[in-house]
């Protein structure tokens, strides 16, 4: 399968603790994003990379919340002392983005509980 | 700040009839507009899309939408629904040049559609 792969695909944890996911682009793909998606609206953006260099934060990605991809492959994402309100399904898309085009393709989703 | 609206959160059909998903954007530049759509218990997987060129796009499984840019909308289409076109239909834009500052995708909140046998 060459598409985009996260892993795990559920986690559980307490409140407090820290929790990492991974992300795998397609392989040729220069740019990887994360999403967050909730029950019942649209996924939104939290940060995109270029390469190993990430360009974009968006205002939901709190100080908890810390993002890389070391070699511009795959990519992690960290949230510290998770809070009942990260619980959600956080989603990994890539794309190979020109002048012209950006089109993304998405992951399966790591769905996140915080208890 | 870009925006979508989605303007059905449930649409509910019979199978055979036709369907128009209304998706409306607000965004100061070129765009790239996209339907997505999630079947239940599967990740999101692109329908269609819309980079430049004939504003009617036609994607799988016999889907299309059409980008009319002087009403900022980007509606999505199918002349017959069956019943597993039963998913969760959203809307998106991302700027269409390269460079800093609006290059992920916002999304609507999505229209959750279900066709009646």
């Amino acid at each position: 399968d060459t598409g985009v792969s996260q892993n795990p695909r559920h986690k559980i944890t307490k409140r407090g603790q820290n929790v990492t996911f991974r992300c795998d682009p397609i392989s040729e793909h220069n740019r990887l994003y994360w999403y967050r998606q909730t029950l019942g609206q649209g996924p939104e953006f939290l940060t995109y990379f270029q390469n190993e260099a990430q360009l974009e934060k968006s205002r939901l990605l709190s100080d908890r919340f810390s993002a890389e991809r070391p070699k511009g492959s795959f990519s992690t994402l960290e949230i510290q002392r998770t809070e009942q309100g990260d619980s959600a399904m956080y989603l990994c898309a890539s794309s190979f983005r020109t002048d012209f085009y950006n089109e993304q393709f998405f992951g399966p989703g790591t769905r996140l509980t915080v208890l | 700040a870009q925006s979508v609206s989605q303007h059905n959160h449930h649409v509910i059909l019979s199978e055979a009839a036709s369907l128009e998903l209304g998706c409306n954007y607000s965004y100061g530049g070129t765009v790239n507009l996209f339907w997505y759509v999630q079947y239940p218990g599967q990740h999101l997987q692109l329908l269609l899309k819309y980079f430049s060129g004939d504003p009617l796009v036609k994607g799988i499984k016999g889907f299309e939408a059409e980008f009319i840019k002087s009403k900022f909308s980007f509606n999505l289409r199918k002349p017959s629904v069956q019943w597993s076109d039963t998913a969760e239909y959203f809307c998106a834009v991302t700027g269409s040049y390269s460079g800093g500052g609006a290059d992920g995708l916002t999304f609507g909140k999505g229209t959750h559609l279900i066709i009646q046998p």
